[in-house]
């Protein structure tokens, strides 16, 4: 069974500096990979997903993550950290378990980013 | 524009009462997904539609349940066998059984008792 674990609940940084959110799964087949990120009171909003194509994927607001199959990680990072990053950040690896369930996701806890000026 | 749209935002509910949350979208997607929030406990699936007039227990069925008449809308009641049902709940759809396509999510609603 597919399982995602993220280290740390609360991860804070300075303005400028690097954010890196670390994402562990585990999975017996070739997983797809997802980071959501969630605004107080609002619902998920993709930042970016891996689907095989190329190991470091771009996504929006400067995000970017990579896939390393060797250590079964997904870790997210942007170089610069803005006040508006802060937020909630959730990893998901995809069920690919045929007869219905393909495509569910399974979700980390979630990393809470906090940006201090 | 597509999206989701779930309502109400808020949504007080009293002993012994059940509560339905809508959720409906407009992106033609097949499945649909419906999950509890907790703070510190991530997302945890309760139900799941693939399909028009088909639908699956989640992880957390348990006090809930749906209906899948039309493809564009999943309701979940929240029934008062539900003894903790305080929390965020969360709508979401995608191109169905497809492992790498993303769900896309609606604004939520937050749940409490009175």
């Amino acid at each position: 069974a597919q399982s995602v674990t993220q280290l740390g609940s609360h991860v804070s940084v300075s303005e400028g500096a690097l954010v890196l959110l670390r994402c562990n799964y585990s999975s017996s087949v070739p997983p797809y990979l997802f980071w959501y990120v969630q605004y107080p009171n609002q619902g998920l909003q993709l930042l970016l997903k891996y689907t095989s194509a190329a190991t470091l994927v771009k996504g929006i607001n400067g995000f970017e993550a990579e896939f390393k199959k060797s250590e079964t990680s997904f870790h997210l990072t942007k170089p610069s950290a803005h006040m508006s990053d802060a937020a909630e950040y959730f990893c998901a690896v995809s069920e690919s378990n045929y007869g219905g369930s393909q495509g569910n996701l399974i979700f980390g806890k979630g990393t809470k980013l906090s940006v201090k000026p | 524009d597509g999206g989701i749209t779930q309502s109400p935002k808020y949504l007080f509910r009293k002993e012994g009462q059940n509560v339905t949350l809508s959720c409906e979208q407009n992106l033609n997607h097949d499945a649909m997904y419906w999950y509890r929030q907790d703070p510190g406990q991530g997302l945890r699936l309760i139900y799941y539609s693939q399909i028009v007039n088909d639908f699956q227990k989640g992880d957390i069925a348990e006090g809930y349940s749906v209906s899948r008449e039309k493809k564009e809308s999943f309701p979940l009641t929240v029934t008062s066998a539900q003894k903790n049902p305080t929390a965020f709940y969360l709508c979401a759809s995608s191109i169905r059984g497809t492992s790498n396509q993303p769900q896309h999510f609606g604004d939520g609603t937050r749940l409490s008792i009175l």
